[in-house]
Formats: structure tokens, sequence, C-alpha cells
């Protein structure tokens, strides 16, 4: 069994859509909690970043983090043909090594 | 430029070759990892560097995998007499005291 689990999808939705994506994690250690997003044939670029549990909100992203649970969410609101990515999240025990999941390809339909 | 800058962007070797994967990180950066990324796949860590010095190598799937930082910049990954399970994207990411990693683009290695 991974680390970290997510759900590959792929997840299309249409356009102005609430979309969610969440992980599963299995280690006790991990503090800081990412998500990234990944065009086609690029890196990932960071999109949030969440120190121990509770909510972030960014614009029309949230994360959630519950560490009693091991879960992590994105929520993205109004979703754009824009949106339409690979997200992948990832975590780590310090502020060095990255655990990532698969990743789930997003497609948002205009 | 102002990101992580890797070449090259593509590289195609038949079974067998020595690659070498360079990566420029952002300039003043002190940590440098490299990932690697199968196709469908999330990155996987194969290791970090700060400044000259390899702190973790635990990733490398292989004594065909290398990797140096010699003066504290930009970082080399080597990979020895490759075969076709080493074609992937290979990611490098810096980034600066306290702050979160900047991607560059990757290397996407075919081995035919």
């Amino acid at each position: 069994q991974k680390e970290v689990e997510q759900d590959p999808g792929p997840l299309s939705v249409p356009e102005g859509a609430i979309v969610s994506l969440n992980c599963t994690y299995s280690n006790s250690a991990f503090q800081y909690f990412m998500w990234y997003r990944q065009y086609s044939r690029k890196g990932p670029e960071l999109l949030m970043y969440t120190y121990s549990s509770g909510n972030k909100e960014d614009g029309r992203f949230t994360a959630q983090v519950d560490k009693s649970s091991k879960y992590i969410s994105l929520f993205i609101r109004d979703s754009q043909p824009s949106d339409s990515a690979t997200y992948l999240c990832a975590m780590s025990a310090n502020e060095g090594k990255l655990i990532f999941g698969q990743g789930t390809e997003l497609s948002v339909k205009p | 430029g102002a990101g992580v800058s890797q070449s090259p962007r593509y590289k195609v070797a038949k079974r067998g070759q020595d690659v070498a994967l360079r990566c420029d990180p952002i300039s003043g950066h002190v940590s440098l990892f490299w990932y690697q990324q199968a196709l469908g796949q999330g990155p996987e860590f194969l290791t970090y560097f700060q400044n000259e010095a390899q702190l973790d190598k635990s990733g490398l799937p292989s004594d065909r995998f290398f990797a140096e930082r010699p003066e504290g910049s930009v970082s080399t990954l080597k990979i020895q007499r490759t075969q076709q399970e080493d074609s992937a994207v290979y990611l490098c990411a810096s980034s600066g005291s306290g702050e979160q990693l900047h991607f560059g683009n990757g290397t996407r290695l075919t081995v035919t």
C-alpha cells in the first residue's frame, strides 16, 4: 500500500461546477500538506500549502486537512476550463522531501 | 530566466547508453531535489542536496543512478546503462530557506 492514495480519475465536470479532490495517507508523521497543479508537459506548480490540520482558502480554492482521519481535500469553486489539469496532493514530515499522490486528471467542459 | 531550467527537454537513448540530465536551479536556492515521474503517476523522490552535500539519496532506484552538485548550484543526474524501465520524466526542484519547492518542466527520457 502506498503512503499516499489519490483517485486518478479522470474527472469531468461542466464549467461552473464545484470540484472536490481528495487524498488519504498512512504516515502520521506528515505535517505539511500541499496541492500542486500540473499542466501537460509542464512541471508541478504549488496551489495550496497547509501546515497541520485546518482549512485554508485562496480565491476559488479551499484546502482542508483532517489529521485525525488522515484525509486531505481540495475544493475548486466556479470551475473554469483553464482549471483542466492534473492535481497532485503532496505531503511531508518536514520541509523537505515530498511524497506525492498519483494525481487526479480533471477536465472542465465549457 | 527566473525559474528552474532543465536540459535537455527530451532525450532518446538506446538501451545500454549512459545519459546526463542537467538542472539549473533558481539562483541562490540552497536545496535541490530530483524526482522521477512515470506516465500517469505522481513524482517520486530520488535524491536531495543542500548546497553541494547530498543529504538523502534513498530514492535512487539502483546504483546505475548517480547525482552530483559539485559547486552547490547546477546539478547533474546521470543514468548509466539505461534500461527501458528508466523511461520517465525527470523533474528537478529547488527551494530557498523555508520556501516552497519550485519545479522545472522536466526532461522526458525515452529508452528504446
